[in-house]
């Protein structure tokens, strides 16, 4: 099953450009969060976004949350050629608080 | 240094056998998770585990199993019952706070291949 859903599948921006994503999903949410992946790696947390918060701030990253349109974005500002990555949404369900969904990511791309 | 770990980073595996995917942490977590990723795809969910000796059937359960008799171990074993295994596989762990799940550590993965 999947609950969240990238947008754009692939992003090629120029190096210091802001790079957006966005995730929609389909159900109430307790909680999204943003994960990201390096080639071959891992993935790393991002940030979590609570279902009561509309914005979160964490360094270049800003997060916004809509839970009336079901959807989300992650904007890195003044991108830099690390972070050429996958870019990963997951939701935390309602009333399915035993695991979270990932949705199929958005590979970003960073020129030089 | 708290984390969580994963081995082989490669595995091969000849038809018909067995192979079991190692999975730790040392983070105090309860809950930990297995992930399949096929190239250029997201995340799909085998088996997770939210306390020891109790795990659940993800998505795509078939042709696995798992044992969770540590809270810092779940090892995945690839039967051969699955016919197509080869993929990138991902072990997590997180803590369960208020009934919703928090962040997800990952480790670094083991790649499978068929020879």
């Amino acid at each position: 099953s999947q609950q969240g859903e990238e947008d754009p599948q692939a992003l090629s921006i120029q190096e210091g450009e802001n790079a957006t994503m966005n995730c929609s999903y389909k159900t109430s949410i307790n909680n999204l969060q943003w994960y990201r992946q390096n080639s071959g790696r891992g993935l790393v947390h991002l940030i979590l976004i609570r279902s009561n918060e509309r914005e979160k701030h964490s360094g270049r990253l800003r997060v916004t949350l809509d839970t009336s349109k079901k959807s989300s974005s992650l904007l890195i500002t003044a991108s830099r050629a690390a972070d050429t990555a996958s870019y990963f949404c997951a939701t935390s369900e309602r009333n399915r608080d035993d695991k979270i969904i990932f949705g199929k990511g958005t590979r970003l791309h960073i020129l030089p | 240094d708290g984390g969580i770990t994963q081995s082989p980073k490669y595995l091969f595996r000849k038809e018909g056998q067995n192979v079991t995917l190692s999975c730790e942490q040392n983070l105090n977590h309860d809950a930990m998770y297995w992930y399949r990723q096929d190239p250029g795809q997201g995340l799909r969910l085998i088996y997770y585990s939210q306390i020891v000796n109790d795990f659940q059937k993800g998505d795509i359960a078939e042709g696995y199993s798992v044992s969770r008799e540590k809270k810092e171990s779940f090892p995945l074993t690839v039967t051969s019952a699955q016919k197509n295994p080869t993929a990138f596989y991902l072990c997590a762990s997180s803590i369960v706070r208020g009934g919703a799940q928090e962040t997800q550590y990952f480790g670094p993965g083991t790649r499978l291949l068929v020879l």
